[in-house]
């Protein structure tokens, strides 16, 4: 799988958009990015994934750039209950794949 | 919304003994998982289960671990003889293929 580089941590104003960068220079051909969040020692939550189009659910969007080197998710209006890690795992999607988490971004939402 | 659930959502237990810790994944769910995470660590693969038999294991997941889904909603994992560091935070995952994983609320495991 594709190695991920995230920022360790940022900041963001309470009812502003956060973005969070993820760097995936070596992804390959058939990867997805999949992101997923972990909230204070809770389990990690699926957020949304992409292939190479841009994405948006009811959570987040997904914005992976055109030689699908890097990609940001964003959250439109941050809350203070989006306070999380946020993890960028790239990888293939043939069923079953386990995920590999680093590190993330740890996300703090600022009142 | 379906979720996933586990039990218990604490556990303690003296080093040596044998725990199970179990997981209810989503009904129409086929793949299914268990990761752990060590206080103030990373969130750790351990084994991954489909058709009734294990897909992938991680080195963790050494011949004290054991996984089985004795009937048709429960999948389980089993630690035969816990040690100090099998203390952590251990969640189920169940999907249906893909790598969209629902994650259950944890069990958190304390040897002493």
């Amino acid at each position: 799988d594709a190695k991920t580089t995230q920022p360790p941590s940022m900041d963001c104003a309470e009812g502003r958009a956060a973005n969070l960068p993820c760097n995936h220079s070596t992804i390959s051909g058939n990867e997805y990015v999949y992101w997923y969040r972990q909230i204070h020692s809770q389990g990690p939550q699926y957020i949304i994934h992409g292939l190479k189009n841009n994405e948006t659910n009811e959570m987040a969007s997904l914005i992976i750039t055109e030689d699908r080197k890097s990609s940001t998710l964003i959250l439109p209006h941050a809350t203070l209950r989006d306070t999380a890690v946020y993890y960028c795992i790239v990888l293939s999607n043939f069923g079953n794949e386990k995920l590999t988490f680093g590190t993330g971004t740890r996300l703090t939402i600022i009142p | 919304e379906p979720e996933v659930t586990q039990t218990p959502s604490h556990q303690v237990t003296q080093m040596g003994q044998e725990v199970i810790l179990r997981c209810v994944p989503i009904s129409n769910h086929l793949y299914f998982y268990w990761y752990r995470q060590i206080l103030g660590q990373k969130v750790e693969f351990l084994v991954s289960f489909y058709n009734n038999e294990i897909s992938e294991k991680s080195e963790i997941f050494d011949d004290q671990f054991s996984v089985e889904r004795p009937d048709g909603s429960n999948f389980t994992l089993k630690i035969r003889s816990t040690k100090l560091e099998d203390s952590a935070m251990y969640f189920c995952a169940s999907g249906t293929g893909g790598s969209e994983q629902y994650f259950g609320p944890g069990t958190r495991l304390t040897v002493t």
